[in-house]
């Protein structure tokens, strides 16, 4: 069974930094791109960050490149967002999901992350 | 450029069937989307891809009562004999090179 298990969300001030982990298991995680997905409450999804299934391939939304770096680590399948100059526009919940060839085929249930003094 | 359009919300009865719509912007009426489906409080959950013809592949343990078609640009979710659990937001996304994009949901409400 593929799952897919987000952690390290927390409340930090502005400004600050934040490593979002994904624990990735069920399946051959080295085979699949990743994606990381935020949702800001009351919203819609919103696509932040992707690397390729080697992690030599990233990619990210305007609103978070230069502040947010993706990237996995094969041997222990799990994928990481770290996140810093943090700002209270990026308070959402994030979703760490794999990548079909194109469509996200799973989701993981979430971890939140808030930006406030 | 890339868009995708959906109501914002729609609602059916229970045990009726209802069609949501997801628009593809002029010129990007060839691309696939997927629809996936959230929940309150929960994560989004992969219902199935849909091509520009019609064929479309669900996700693991997805009903029967959810079924995808398109025309031209337009691509379409029909859910029939609606529970209450099929109360929800429906996203659509699509994917291009060096893209990714997702529609504004809808909400879904079973009377």
């Amino acid at each position: 069974e593929v799952q897919l298990v987000e952690s390290g969300g927390r409340l930090v001030q502005p400004g600050g930094s934040l490593r979002l982990s994904c624990a990735a298991s069920g399946f051959t995680f080295s085979n699949y791109a990743m994606h990381w997905v935020r949702q800001a409450p009351g919203k819609g999804l919103e696509y932040v960050s992707a690397i390729s299934g080697s992690g030599v391939s990233t990619y990210y939304a305007n609103s978070v490149k230069g502040r947010f770096t993706i990237s996995r680590d094969n041997s222990k399948n799990t994928l990481y967002l770290q996140m810093g100059s943090l700002r209270a526009e990026d308070t959402a919940v994030y979703y760490c999901a794999r990548d079909q060839s194109g469509p996200y085929d799973y989701w993981g249930q979430g971890t939140l992350v808030t930006v406030s003094s | 450029q890339l868009v995708l359009t959906q109501s914002p919300s729609a609602s059916a009865s229970l045990g009726a069937s209802v069609k949501l719509t997801c628009t593809l912007s002029s010129g990007h009426s060839s691309y696939a989307i997927a629809w996936h489906k959230q929940q309150p409080e929960k994560g989004p959950r992969y219902l199935m891809m849909l091509n520009s013809d019609g064929s479309h592949s669900k996700g693991d343990g997805i009903p029967d009562r959810f079924s995808g078609s398109s025309s031209g640009a337009e691509r379409y979710l029909t859910i029939s004999s609606l529970q209450s659990d099929d109360e929800a937001d429906y996203y659509c996304q699509t994917w291009g090179t060096g893209i990714l994009v997702f529609g504004g949901g809808t909400k879904l409400t079973v009377l």
